[in-house]
């Protein structure tokens, strides 16, 4: 099972970038990555899920490079809005269907603070 | 919404006592997980069923057990409560078409132990 490290916390202003980046060494053949952003008291909520290159979608961007040992979250111009904090996921694919279980665990995530 | 229910949203216990957490998945998910979250702390992965069977177990306490029924819906027993219990369980669900590996979580019940 993959490890993952991130940054503990992250602080920036409403309208800027703010890119996060996930360290995943051991990365299997098989797994995704995928990003979740929590707000307090609330069950966390999926962002975007990539396997390598680059995802787009409405509300951020996945890069990922070549060798995968490591990928990037990336929110547009935040807003205050956007404070939460972000986890980084890697799992395999099969995961829920396979028999050995998928002990899908997160790491300590990331805290992002958007200041006005 | 995610379209996982978690029942209650809110649950008062002594210690000692015995709860029952409820959980219905998104329509179609055949895997359930369960995760437990102390005040400031990450997210513990606790254990995980697909399709009524036990599939994976994280680090799920003794006093803990959980089951999946035919209807696909699972319960999170905690039993001999302890203060340290007090905590927000979720409860995630996934298996569904493309979404194999997305979980989707409930908004969670905040158990606190007195």
């Amino acid at each position: 099972l993959a490890k993952t490290t991130q940054p503990i916390s992250m602080d920036s202003y409403e309208g800027q970038e703010v890119n996060i980046t996930c360290s995943h060494n051991n990365i299997a053949t098989n797994d995704y990555i995928t990003w979740y952003q929590q707000f307090p008291s609330q069950g966390p909520r999926f962002i975007i899920q990539g396997y390598k290159t680059k995802v787009t979608n409405e509300v951020a961007s996945l890069f990922i490079p070549a060798d995968r040992k490591s990928s990037t979250l990336s929110l547009p111009r935040v807003s205050l809005s956007d404070t939460a904090v972000y986890y980084c996921l890697v799992g395999d694919a099969r995961g829920p269907i396979k028999a050995a279980g998928n002990k899908l665990t997160f790491g300590g995530g990331t805290r992002v603070l958007v200041k006005p | 919404d995610s379209g996982v229910t978690q029942t209650p949203k809110h649950l008062i216990t002594a210690t000692g006592q015995r709860v029952t957490l409820r959980c219905s998945p998104r329509s179609g998910d055949l895997s359930v997980y369960w995760y437990q979250q102390s005040l400031d702390q990450g997210l513990q992965f606790l254990i995980q069923y697909y399709n009524g069977e036990e599939r994976a177990k994280g680090n799920i306490l003794e006093r803990f057990s959980a089951q999946q029924f035919p209807d696909l819906h699972s319960e999170l027993n905690l039993s001999s409560l302890e203060l340290g219990d007090s905590a927000l369980y979720f409860c995630a669900s996934s298996g569904s078409g493309t979404d194999n590996e997305k979980l989707f979580f409930g908004s969670g019940t905040q158990l606190s132990v007195l």
